[in-house]
This record gives structure tokens, C-alpha cells and sequence, in this order.
């Protein structure tokens, strides 16, 4: 059972505009939640993290949004460059230290 | 910048063989995770290393995979014998503690023919 959905495998956006990645989870156990960002024949980079006490944080130009009633986290590049072509993986962890991952977002920015 | 090392990079084997991985952990970090992603799939937890102690085993198919880390540092994952569906992407990761921010290797694209 996929606790970590990413239910859109890829994304095209134009260079400069928004991005936004979305991931639901379905357990309420969940309390951290990252993103990951993998280039091809690369292990997956850390990006940004956000706690379940949080609904935001912000690093220069990602964002991540969290709504715990939705289950619900989003990710946005604001603005989007060629450089961030990759396939992003949202991850969940619970109170008792696990990880799940999403099945990925394939991003592509277009010049 | 310290890096989670792993190797081989790729392997390629046939059916009902042994293969075995290896990884080596950023330096001081205590918790190593190996992870296999099928293609399309996100990484999928097999087993994770609180120092020398395994501490989640639950998915890792002990049937024909083992793994150590003897000495709480570096780390071997081990398939024998080797299986068609063990194709995939073995991940290396590290982390200072259980619930810290997970490190990457570049990983092990394994194909069993």
C-alpha cells in the first residue's frame, strides 16, 4: 500500500515560471516530510524539509507547503531554470523513524 | 564536501548468481539505509543500521538477501542467488541519527539477465 502518492509522474513549465509539485500521504502518523531532487545516474539530493508543526518553509527559491487536514504537501520553484530538470521525490517519515517514499514527479523546464 | 561512496556503480549478472554492494557512509554518521528502486518507483526501504545493529529489516527478503555492517561504519548488501526482478537501482544512504536528514549515494544500477 503507497502511503506517499505523487500522482503526477511528470511536469512541463516554461522557463521562469512556477513550479508546483504536489504529494499526499495517507498516514496521520507522519510528522517530517522531505524533498528530494535526482539526476539521472545520481543518488536522490536533499532540497527542503518540513516539520507537521510547520505549514511553510521557505529556501531561497523552493517552497514547501504543508495541510495536515489535506494530507496534503506541495512543492514550489519559484522561478523555474533549465538546472532544475529532474525527477523530485516527496518522503514521509512517522513518529517511529521509517521513511516512505513518493513514486516521483519528472520535471522538465523548458528554456 | 563529504559524500556517501558506493561500488560497484553498475553490475551486471545473470540468474541464480551472487552479487554483493558496498557502501561507505559519510563519516560520524551512525544510521545507513539501503534502498531499492524499481524503475518508476520511488526508493523502497530494505533494511537500516543503527550503528553495527540492524534496526528495520522488515522488507528486505531474507530468503536470499543479507546485509551487514560489522563494525558500524562501512556496509554490504548481498543478493544470492540473484533474480530476474532484482533488477533495480540498490541505494546507499546515511544520516547522523534516525530521524536526520537521509545522504545519498549515487547508487548501484544491478541488471540480472
Amino acid at each position: 500500500d503507497q502511503q506517499v502518492k505523487q500522482n503526477s509522474p511528470s511536469l512541463s513549465v516554461q522557463e521562469g515560471r512556477i513550479s508546483i509539485l504536489n504529494c499526499d500521504y495517507t498516514n496521520s502518523m507522519f510528522d517530517y516530510f522531505l524533498w528530494y531532487k535526482k539526476y539521472p545516474a545520481e543518488g536522490p539530493t536533499f532540497l527542503i524539509s518540513i516539520s507537521s508543526i510547520k505549514d511553510k518553509n521557505e529556501d531561497g527559491r523552493f517552497t514547501v507547503f504543508l495541510n495536515k487536514s489535506a494530507k496534503h504537501l506541495s512543492l514550489h520553484i519559484v522561478p523555474s531554470q533549465p538546472g532544475d530538470s529532474a525527477v523530485y521525490f516527496c518522503a514521509a517519515q512517522n513518529t517511529g523513524n521509517q521513511f516512505y517514499f513518493g513514486t516521483g514527479t519528472s520535471l522538465t523546464v523548458i528554456p | 564536501e563529504a559524500e556517501v561512496a558506493q561500488s560497484p556503480r553498475y553490475k551486471i549478472t545473470e540468474k541464480s548468481q551472487a552479487v554483493a554492494f558496498w557502501c561507505d557512509p559519510i563519516s560520524g554518521h551512525a544510521t545507513l539505509y539501503w534502498y531499492r528502486q524499481i524503475l518508476g518507483q520511488g526508493p523502497e526501504l530494505l533494511v537500516q543500521f543503527q550503528d553495527e545493529s540492524v534496526v528495520d529489516d522488515s522488507q528486505l527478503p531474507k530468503d536470499r538477501f543479507s546485509a551487514e555492517r560489522l563494525k558500524g561504519v562501512d556496509s554490504t548488501l548481498k543478493i544470492q542467488p540473484a533474480e530476474l526482478g532484482d533488477s533495480a537501482m540498490y541505494l546507499c544512504a546515511s544520516a547522523t541519527g534516525n530521524t536526520d536528514t537521509q545522504y545519498f549515494g549515487p547508487g548501484t544500477r544491478l541488471t540480472v539477465l
